[in-house]
Parts: structure tokens; C-alpha cells; sequence
């Protein structure tokens, strides 16, 4: 089972950030937060991941709460291409992880509205 | 470039044929995935092969096969026992531990439907 909760679904104005929550209050100390977002009828794609420390990259921002229970992942300026379905993933880091699949919730639906 | 392909991206069948989909990555990865995903559902896995010759089954492998005779190319024959197979599937790829910050790459699905 996915050991994070997520909202269903969210809705954001084009050009405004999105803020999409995640909670993973049973998260291991080597674990990471990972992010990856399924456009419609497309394979998923990684956008970030982070242990502990805030994260940006060009596609978004993490951040990660003090006691690491919960994060936020930002997307500064949504498009309307923005429009996918986001999942929050819990697992061991790059150092450790080997090969072992990622786990799947169901995420959350973010649409972006012009 | 480098990437993971997945063919066909449409695939009918007749009840009670197999058929293979078909996973070719040129990325020159260790790991190969098959997961499957219903409509608004997350993605469940099916199986997966950390090295050539070797797979484990995830957790919906009844009536599902695989092999993996070659690095870059993992098939899964989607059987007649597979009771209900309308589904999109989706392979993914893996480098082994600490190449690689990003943990899968994901092909761009096949749909399966039953005729």
C-alpha cells in the first residue's frame, strides 16, 4: 500500500502557483519524498525529490516540513499543460534503493483553469 | 535519444487470446517494470526483472507472463486466464542504486481493450 495521502483533486488558476499537499506522517528516516505527474494517457514523469532540505529545480519546488510528515510540492506559475494527475512517493534514496519498483497511490488530479 | 518503447500504443483482442506487449529501452538499464492502471486509479505492478533471466512477480501477476532474454527488452504476454485485461499498461526502466536520482522512467503506455 502507498504510504502517503493525498487530496483527489485540486483545482489552480493559470499563472498562479499550485501548492499540492501530501502527507507521510509513518515516513523512515532513509526515506525520500518523491514526485513524478501523468499527463493524460502518458506514461508518468519524475519532477523532484527531496529528503529533507527544500528542493527546486526548473519544473517545481519541494518543501518538506521540520518533523518531515508532510510536504508541499509547488509549481510557481501553472499552465494549462500543468493539467495531470500528481503522486507523492515515499521510498529509500538513489543510494539504497537498487532496483525495487516504486509504489502507486492514487494522487491527486490537479487542473489548471484559464 | 534515449528512451523506453512501448508498441503498440492501441491493442485489441478477442476473448480468450494471448497477447504480448511489447518494452524496448535503450538506456542501457539494469531494471524493467510492467505496471498496469485502471481509469482513475494509481498504477499497480505486475512484475519486474532487477537483472536479465530473472523476474519476481509483483502484486497482480495472475494471469500475466514475462521473460526478459535481453537487457533492453521485457514483453509481458497478457493470457486468456487474465480475466478481466481492459487496462493500459506501462513499462519503466531502472539504472542500478546510486546511478541516478530519478528511480523509474516511464514509456508512454499500450491501451488494451477486449473485443
Amino acid at each position: 500500500d502507498a504510504k502517503t495521502t493525498q487530496p483527489p483533486s485540486m483545482d489552480c488558476a493559470e499563472g498562479r502557483a499550485a501548492n499540492l499537499p501530501c502527507n507521510h506522517s509513518t515516513i523512515s528516516g532513509n526515506e525520500y519524498v518523491y514526485w513524478y505527474r501523468q499527463i493524460h494517457s502518458q506514461g508518468p514523469q519524475y519532477i523532484i525529490h527531496g529528503l529533507k532540505n527544500n528542493e527546486t529545480n526548473e519544473m517545481a519546488s519541494l518543501i518538506i516540513t521540520e518533523d518531515r510528515k508532510s510536504s508541499t510540492l509547488i509549481l510557481p506559475h501553472a499552465t494549462l499543460r500543468d493539467t495531470a494527475v500528481y503522486y507523492c512517493i515515499v521510498r529509500v534514496g538513489p543510494q539504497e534503493a537498487g532496483n525495487t519498483p516504486l509504489v502507486f497511490g492514487k494522487g491527486t488530479r490537479l487542473s489548471v483553469i484559464a | 535519444d534515449g528512451g523506453i518503447t512501448q508498441s503498440p500504443k492501441y491493442l485489441f483482442r478477442k476473448e480468450g487470446q494471448n497477447v504480448t506487449l511489447s518494452c524496448e529501452q535503450n538506456l542501457n538499464h539494469d531494471a524493467m517494470y510492467w505496471y498496469r492502471q485502471d481509469p482513475g486509479q494509481g498504477l499497480r505492478l505486475i512484475y519486474y526483472s532487477q537483472i536479465v533471466n530473472d523476474f519476481q512477480k509483483g502484486d497482480i501477476a495472475e494471469g500475466y507472463s514475462v521473460s526478459r532474454e535481453k537487457k533492453e527488452s521485457f514483453p509481458l504476454t497478457v493470457t486468456s486466464a487474465q480475466k478481466n485485461p481492459t487496462a493500459f499498461y506501462l513499462c519503466a526502466s531502472s539504472i542500478a542504486a546510486g546511478y541516478s536520482n530519478q528511480p523509474q522512467h516511464f514509456g508512454d503506455g499500450t491501451r488494451l481493450s477486449i473485443l
